[in-house]
């Protein structure tokens, strides 16, 4: 079992529809958890970073972060084409200082 | 502007030869990491430096070295490089406070060992 997972995708959402996208991790004491965007050729970039259990929304997007079922989530509403993009799930490794990193899900928001 | 600067952007090079990737961040971050990026495997991460003269290995260290003389610097070096470290490679920084915060990631470089 890999540490941290997400679906490869492509996940295809119609423009104005919600995305959805799940992580799941296998280190039941990590404490961090974070969300980035990579467009294709370009470097991550941080959307969301949620450190406790519950929702936290900032502007379109929404993380939900689950510790007793190791589960992190991304909504995005209102997608746009602008959000077709590789979003990568990363959560902190609790023996050192290590971020381990999904393996990204593809999201294709249709016009 | 703030910034996490790589260089080469783009490499080419023959099995063995020895390489440098330069990685620089004006931001006075205490916390630099270099990662491999492969397709299907995600990040994984190389080093990583908590601050100036402290080194860690990452996941995947083999093959590879890694210096922190200065703050702002966090060379990669491939001693003799081989065709499986042909990859995209990113260096990252962040501040450090005892929790973890947003990594900023420089442009990448794309390595092509032959």
């Amino acid at each position: 079992q890999k540490e941290v997972e997400q679906n490869s995708g492509p996940l295809s959402v119609p423009e104005g529809a919600i995305a959805s996208l799940n992580c799941t991790y296998s280190d039941r004491v990590s404490q961090s958890f974070f969300w980035y965007r990579q467009y294709s050729g370009k470097s991550p970039e941080l959307i969301m970073s949620i450190y406790s259990n519950g929702d936290k929304e900032d502007g379109r997007f929404t993380a939900q972060l689950n510790k007793a079922s190791q589960y992190v989530s991304l909504l995005i509403r209102d997608s746009q084409p602008s959000d077709s993009a590789t979003y990568l799930c990363a959560v902190n490794k609790d023996s050192n200082y290590q971020l381990i990193w999904g393996a990204g899900t593809k999201l294709i928001i249709k016009p | 502007e703030a910034q996490v600067t790589q260089n080469p952007r783009y490499l080419i090079t023959v099995t063995g030869k020895k390489l440098t990737v330069t990685c620089s961040q004006n931001m006075n971050h205490e916390y630099m990491s270099w990662y491999r990026q492969d397709p299907g495997l995600g990040l994984r991460q190389i080093y990583y430096s908590m601050n100036v003269e402290v080194t860690d290995k990452g996941d995947v260290p083999e093959g590879y070295k890694v210096s922190r003389k200065e703050k702002r610097n966090f060379p990669l070096i491939l001693e003799s490089p081989s065709p499986n470290q042909t990859s995209l490679y990113f260096c990252a920084s962040s501040s450090f406070d005892g929790t973890y915060n947003e990594q900023f990631f420089g442009p990448g470089t794309r390595l092509t060992v032959l």
